[in-house]
């Protein structure tokens, strides 16, 4: 297993225009995970999806914000109509959880995103 | 809500060890991670400590948790200079599986 990968690493676009990153969780892993990270600043959760399920999504993800797991596998994030403020690291976790009380997430490399 | 905080810089001699610290305000949690992410790169999960543990020791990492006063703290021994990175604390609060992560401590490493 190479861990999880996302794609594309970066992206630079002009502001307004719609963008889109995929993330390939580890396999079997039935938990995955979105985060924003902006200079100087840890992670911070938009939303997280169990299996092709969405079930919470933080205030931070505003109506321009979508994301889809179709078949419980990979994952995309979209950001329609962008803004200068959406520039930042997005970062994508898996993790297994079987219900119990201990679950360790595995991050990607992130997708480094720019609008001008 | 969760706020965990961290000192923004630690500068250590290189074979010295390195402490980061971490305070955390929900007390909830079952355990807390240590995080590391390099230039460039995403988290890389270094360790984590269950909230019934004072101590936890791997290799040289060494975890503190002292519950009463809600403190974490990151022990490296004879760090190197591929220790230089950030070093995020992250406290999975109120029965959430969702980290709040601090703003991380910037180790620099020098000769």
């Amino acid at each position: 297993d190479t861990g999880v990968s996302q794609n594309p690493r970066h992206k630079i676009t002009k502001r307004g225009q719609n963008v889109t990153f995929r993330c390939d969780p580890i396999s079997e892993h039935n938990r995955l995970y979105w985060y924003r990270q902006t200079l100087g600043q840890g992670p911070e959760f938009l939303t997280y999806f169990q299996n092709e399920a969405q079930l919470e999504k933080s205030r931070l993800l505003s109506d321009r914000f979508s994301a889809e797991r179709p078949k419980g596998s990979f994952s995309t994030l979209e950001i329609q109509r962008t803004e200068q403020g959406d520039s930042a690291m997005y970062l994508c976790a898996s993790s297994f959880s079987s219900g119990g009380e201990q679950e360790t997430q595995y991050f990607g490399p992130g997708t480094r995103l720019l609008v001008l | 809500g969760e706020d965990v905080e961290q000192s923004l810089f630690l500068s250590v001699r290189e074979g010295d060890s390195s402490v980061i610290n971490c305070t955390y305000t929900d007390s909830s949690s079952t355990y807390l991670y240590w995080y590391k992410q390099e230039p460039g790169a995403g988290l890389q999960l270094l360790t984590y400590i269950f909230s019934n543990m004072d101590m936890k020791q791997d290799q040289r990492l060494t975890v503190l948790l002292n519950k009463k006063d809600k403190h974490l703290s990151l022990r490296i021994a004879d760090t190197q200079t591929g220790d230089s990175a950030i070093y995020f604390c992250a406290d999975p609060s109120g029965g959430s599986y969702i980290p709040t992560f601090g703003r991380g401590t910037s180790l620099i490493v020098h000769p």
